[in-house]
């Protein structure tokens, strides 16, 4: 299986903050990357696909890039409802995998 | 883009079995792979097991292999997973998913249902 590895897991940044999450592949997997956003006792959300398709609806403060192995989620100026733990997960091949989780906190 | 509803969880003994139910509405539930993907308390997510739309092709994660079966009904927008001889560490909440985008080989969830919580215990 494709592990994938977040750093960092955890991450308090102010609003208005530039934050950045790393997601690592154990092996290449092109472009097949999502990021998934989860609010605490809600289901995750999709925000990002193809590691730089923003899903329909998601703010434009979000952006990711990367391909092959290392990846990167932005959120170029963090808002207060940004306060959620952040997942990449590979589907290049089955079976899907998530990395850790990174849980982004608001000072 | 659609809506998902699962149903089925409870509190259930070791070596117990339940089914999940997911019911889809807002979109041609036929035409879309589907998936459930777990959740341990406090920990991260973890996929379970996948269903094909039009051909049906199942795929389960190792750990679940021959204890979980997943279907679809399609006439009925549903989709299922029937979870045997359960454990402990099957103890999570388990959202069904919609798979929107794909590498021709596997997808992502660009839908999820709210989640149903299946507890293990004795």
């Amino acid at each position: 299986d494709i592990q994938m590895t977040q750093s960092p897991s955890t991450l308090a940044a102010s609003v208005g903050d530039r934050v950045t999450i790393t997601c690592r592949a154990s092996q290449d997997i092109r472009g097949w990357l999502a990021w998934h956003q989860q609010k605490p006792g809600k289901a995750p959300t999709l925000l990002i696909y193809e590691a730089s398709t923003l899903q329909s609806g998601v703010p434009s403060r979000f952006s990711g890039s990367g391909s092959g192995t290392e990846f990167t989620l932005t959120i170029s100026s963090l808002q207060p409802d940004d306060s959620a733990t952040y997942y990449c997960q590979q589907y290049d091949r089955y079976p899907p995998t998530f990395g850790g989780g990174t849980k982004v906190q608001i000072k | 883009e659609g809506q998902l509803v699962e149903s089925g969880g409870g509190l259930v003994q070791p070596g117990g079995s339940l089914r999940l139910s997911c019911a889809a509405s807002r979109f041609t539930f036929s035409t879309y792979p589907m998936h459930w993907v777990r959740q341990s308390p406090g920990k991260g997510l973890e996929w379970v097991s996948g269903i094909g739309a039009s051909d049906g092709a199942t795929h389960y994660a190792d750990s679940v292999k021959a204890r979980f079966t997943v279907s679809r009904d399609n006439s009925k927008n549903t989709l299922y997973l029937q979870i045997n001889s359960l454990r402990d560490d099957d103890t999570a909440v388990y959202y069904c998913a919609k798979e929107e985008y794909g590498s021709g080989n596997c997808g992502t969830f660009g839908v999820w249902g709210q989640g149903t919580v299946v507890t293990v215990s004795s």
